[in-house]
C-alpha cells in the first residue's frame, strides 16, 4: 500500500501566481480531506469529500482557494493568485469510511509552499 | 461547535522521564477521541484511539483512557525515549450534516526528549 501520494513536495512560486497541489487517495478510501498547517494557526481543514462531493468548505479561506475531485483517485487544490499568506504546509489525508465514530484518516507527506 | 484544548508546549524531558499531555474537549455528543504523532518532515499519523467512556487506548507504550465524567483524554508514558520527540494531536470525531464525520484537532504539543 503506497498511502496517500501528493506533489509536489515542495513547491516556491511568485505572489499572483496559480498553484496546483495534487493528491492519491488511499484506494478504496471515500472520503478526502485538504488540511492546511501553519505556526500560527496550527491544523486547519480547509474542505472535504465524501465519495467525491464536496461535503463541507467552510474552512476555505478566499474564493481563490477551490478544490476538486474528478474522480475516487486524484484531488487538486489550487490556489488563483497565491499571497505570502498562504505559505503553510498542505496536508491531504483520506479515510475509508463515511459514517461511523470509529474511522481514521490517513495523511500523506504533505506540500510545502511558500510564497514569495 | 466541537473543540478541544491542550497543553500548550513545548514539552522538554529527559530520556526515560514519564510524560503526561493533557487534553480536554467539548461535544454535543458522544465522539471518539484520538491521539496522533507527527515526526519532524512527516505527515500526522494515528497514535491510538479510543471509542467510548471507559475505553483506554494503548500503542507503542502510550497510553490514553476516555474520561466522560471529565471529558478529558490525557496521554501518557511511563519512560520516554529520544524518538519520541515529535508533535502530539488530540481530536475528536464530529459528526456533521448527512451523517459523515471529521476530526477535530487540537492545536498539537511539540515533545523534545533528550539523551
Amino acid at each position: 500500500d503506497a498511502g496517500v501520494i501528493q506533489s509536489p513536495r515542495h513547491e516556491v512560486t511568485e505572489m499572483g501566481q496559480e498553484v496546483t497541489l495534487r493528491c492519491k487517495p488511499i484506494s478504496g478510501h471515500n472520503s478526502l480531506f485538504w488540511y492546511r498547517q501553519t505556526m500560527m494557526r496550527g491544523l486547519e481543514l480547509l474542505i472535504y469529500f465524501n465519495n467525491n462531493v464536496p461535503i463541507d468548505d467552510s474552512g476555505m479561506p478566499e474564493d481563490r482557494f477551490s478544490a476538486k475531485m474528478p474522480n475516487a483517485s486524484f484531488s487538486t487544490l489550487k490556489i488563483q493568485p497565491s499571497e505570502p499568506r498562504d505559505s503553510a504546509v498542505y496536508f491531504c489525508a483520506s479515510s475509508p469510511s463515511t459514517s461511523g465514530s470509529s474511522y481514521e484518516q490517513y495523511f500523506g507527506p504533505g506540500t510545502r509552499l511558500t510564497v514569495t | 461547535g466541537d473543540s478541544v484544548t491542550q497543553m500548550e508546549g513545548p514539552v522538554t524531558l529527559s530520556e526515560e522521564a514519564c510524560l503526561t499531555i493533557n487534553c480536554t474537549y467539548t461535544a454535543t455528543g458522544y465522539p471518539s477521541l484520538f491521539w496522533y504523532v507527527q515526526y519532524p518532515g512527516e505527515g500526522l499519523q494515528l497514535l491510538l484511539k479510543a471509542t467510548k467512556a471507559d475505553d483506554k487506548g494503548s500503542n507503542k507504550g502510550f497510553e490514553a483512557t476516555y474520561r466522560k465524567e471529565t471529558t478529558s483524554f490525557h496521554l501518557e508514558k511511563g519512560s520516554v525515549q529520544v524518538s519520541d520527540s515529535a508533535v502530539y494531536f488530540c481530536a475528536l470525531s464530529e459528526l456533521t450534516q448527512g451523517g459523515s464525520e471529521k476530526l477535530v484537532f487540537g492545536k498539537g504539543t511539540k515533545l523534545t526528549v533528550n539523551p
